[in-house]
């Protein structure tokens, strides 16, 4: 079975910097991973999502990079802002639609 | 467009008790999910549809724990009895078919049991 891991459970960096998000995983076989953020009290919203014969993907700020050697993806946000603030989780999507998340990564950008 | 509703937003109830959770998908949206979410933690997939058909159900404890979906539309996910270690927040999330890399997700409901 597939493990994700998110070891940082938080990150906090200024406003206009760049914030690194790291996640690892165990299983070389998937089809996608994607990238989820969540609000207080709401439900996890889609960001962004990598395929598994990729290594880059980028949307505006946000920027997906896959290391498959590594077993490594992190997500990059440049210029961060504060309404970034939230928590970020990576997810494995494997063929059977089933989401495997990790544990998130609270993510603080200050003013 | 509406997106995920579910219902309630959150629930107290005491242990050895019932509770029902309630969610309507996107309208059009074949594939339906029930996920829990402890504090701290991702979520983790309880049960999968597609239609009105369970597809994933592995990880659903299903001595107290059951879910349907009549009609391939609205789910409810139902705990009998609850156990302290339910507490947590129910999720429900669907997407437009089998695969598809986005799953929408409502805002959940939180679980507390004393």
């Amino acid at each position: 079975d597939q493990q994700v891991k998110q070891n940082s459970p938080s990150l906090s960096v200024q406003e206009g910097r760049i914030s690194i998000l790291n996640c690892d995983y165990t299983n070389s076989m998937f089809d996608y991973f994607l990238w989820y953020k969540k609000y207080p009290a709401e439900g996890p919203t889609f960001l962004i999502s990598i395929s598994s014969i990729k290594d880059k993907n980028e949307d505006g700020r946000f920027t997906v990079f896959l290391n498959k050697s590594a077993k490594h993806l992190s997500l990059h946000i440049v210029p961060s802002q504060p309404g970034d603030s939230a928590v970020y989780f990576c997810a494995d999507l494997t063929s059977g639609s089933r989401l495997t998340f990790g544990e998130g990564t609270q993510l603080t950008v200050n003013p | 467009e509406a997106g995920v509703v579910q219902s309630p937003r959150y629930k107290i109830i005491e242990k050895k008790q019932p509770v029902a959770f309630w969610c309507n998908p996107i309208s059009g949206h074949n594939t339906l999910y029930w996920y829990r979410q402890n504090l701290g933690q991702g979520p983790e997939l309880l049960i999968r549809y597609e239609n009105e058909e369970a597809v994933d159900d592995s990880q659903l404890p299903k001595d107290r724990f059951s879910a349907e979906r009549l009609k391939g539309v609205d789910s409810t996910l139902k705990i009998q009895p609850a156990e302290l270690g339910d507490s947590a927040v129910y999720l429900c999330a669907s997407s437009s078919q089998t695969g598809s890399t986005e799953a929408f997700f409502g805002q959940g409901t939180r679980l507390t049991v004393v």
